[in-house]
């Protein structure tokens, strides 16, 4: 079965870095680029970059450059998104999932992590 | 860049009506547009690419087209099991961009 699993809800003061994990199974994790959406509370869906685990290139919205940072370990499958100074206006659902490339849709997805920022 | 709207916000439909949702592109684009249903509490699932294309599994109750710069979302026989906020979604020069929305509920 083709699936990616994230990692669990996180709970983080501002000013704290976090990385959140997702890691693919039952496909050729290497072969497919990985998009990273936001959702915060009662709101819609933002797309906010995608990265080949295959070499770790990546692509951000300008919405988001700067912000986060994606990164991948294709030995274990995984890919991440990172920040290294939380703001409580990143409390949101975080999900991964994984981009077909012949429609540019997303096909898998993860089944989100949600983080928290509060002190 | 492409702005896409979709219409409308919400909607609320009786069992077995049929549902139409828009989006439409600021400019002509390629069929490079999907379609998604998020339940609460779960992950977006695509229904829909390519505008028409069915993915696999997904009920033939669910439909896309496009005419011209619109695409359309059709729920031919809405089913209890339906309610969601469904979204489209296009990519075009590097950029994925989602619809705001539209909530879906039973009259």
């Amino acid at each position: 079965e083709v699936q990616l699993v994230q990692s669990g809800a996180e709970v983080k003061k501002p000013g704290k870095s976090l990385k959140i994990s997702c890691k693919g199974s039952g496909y050729t994790f290497t072969n497919y680029w990985i998009g990273w959406v936001r959702q915060m509370p009662g709101k819609g869906l933002e797309w906010m970059g995608i990265i080949y685990p295959g070499d770790s290139n990546t692509r951000y919205s300008p919405s988001f450059q700067g912000q986060v940072t994606f990164s991948a370990d294709k030995s274990i499958d995984t890919a991440y998104l990172q920040w290294s100074s939380l703001k409580a206006p990143d409390t949101a659902m975080y999900y991964c999932a994984r981009l077909v490339s012949n429609s540019f849709g997303f096909d898998v997805w993860g089944q989100g992590t949600m983080v928290t920022v509060s002190s | 860049d492409i702005q896409m709207t979709q219409s409308p916000s919400s909607l609320s439909a009786s069992v077995g009506d049929r549902v139409t949702i828009t989006c439409q592109a600021s400019q002509d684009i390629i069929n490079y547009l999907n379609w998604y249903q998020q339940k609460p509490g779960k992950a977006p699932k695509l229904l829909i690419y390519d505008a028409s294309h069915l993915e696999t599994g997904v009920p033939s109750r669910f439909r896309g087209s496009r005419s011209g710069t619109d695409f359309t979302f059709t729920i031919n026989s809405l089913e209890p099991e339906d309610i969601a906020t469904y979204y489209c979604q296009h990519y075009d020069n590097l950029l994925f961009t989602f619809g705001p929305g539209t909530k879906v509920d039973i009259k």
